[in-house]
């Protein structure tokens, strides 16, 4: 059974940094491009980024681009995300998300980041 | 940057009816489109994948169909548990930004 579940969501003031990790299990983790999704309260979901399975390439938001990194280690299945400079705005339910031929298959539960003062 | 537009926002549909949402894609996707149902306090379960493939264990009652800009999810019999917000994405391989739409609320009648 695939899971994955996410940690390291707290409160941190604007301006301030978090990193994010998501534990992966029941299938071959370094096959597969993982993606990390946000949902603000009451709000849609919003991509934010991907990593392909050797973390050869990355991709990202604008709405984050040059303030968060992706990253992943497989020898112990789990993927990060690096979030600097961090803004009101970030406030959101972060999700670990695994791809399937391109598509979003499995979601974790997801952590909270609160950016407030 | 391709840019996913749900309508309507809201939907009210009464148990057992049909239910169509929508969504529209800024340029063509062909049918690398996606949908997902969000329950609250619940991740996104992926319901259609290929603009019309439901995905393991979905029932017959939910069906997608469309390419290129604009797709549909039809729900043929609203059932209770089918009440949820549903998001469609787009994955088209390049740039590999995968945009949802803004959701569509389907709410008890």
């Amino acid at each position: 059974e695939v899971q994955l579940v996410e940690s390291g969501g707290v409160v941190v003031q604007p301006g301030g940094s978090l990193r994010l990790s998501c534990a992966a299990s029941g299938f071959t983790f370094d096959d597969y491009t993982m993606h990390w999704v946000r949902q603000a309260p009451g709000m849609g979901l919003e991509w934010v980024s991907l990593i392909t399975w050797d973390g050869g390439s990355t991709f990202y938001a604008d709405s984050v681009k040059g303030r968060f990194t992706v990253s992943r280690d497989n020898s112990i299945n789990s993927l990060y995300l690096q979030m600097n400079s961090l803004r009101t705005e970030d406030t959101a339910l972060y999700y670990c998300a695994k791809e399937r031929g391109k598509l979003i298959d499995y979601w974790g539960q997801g952590t909270l980041v609160t950016v407030s003062s | 940057e391709i840019v996913m537009t749900q309508s309507p926002a809201t939907l009210s549909v009464s148990p057992g009816e049909r239910a169509t949402l929508s969504c529209r894609a800024s340029q063509s996707v062909s049918s690398n489109l996606a949908w997902y149902q969000q329950k609250p306090g619940q991740a996104p379960r992926l319901l259609i994948y290929g603009a019309s493939t439901r995905a393991t264990g979905i029932p017959a009652r939910f069906s997608g169909s469309g390419s290129g800009t604009e797709f549909t999810l039809t729900i043929s019999s609203l059932q209770s548990e089918d009440f949820a917000v549903y998001y469609c994405q787009q994955y088209k391989n390049w740039p590999p930004v995968r945009a949802f739409g803004q959701g569509t609320k389907v709410e008890i009648k």
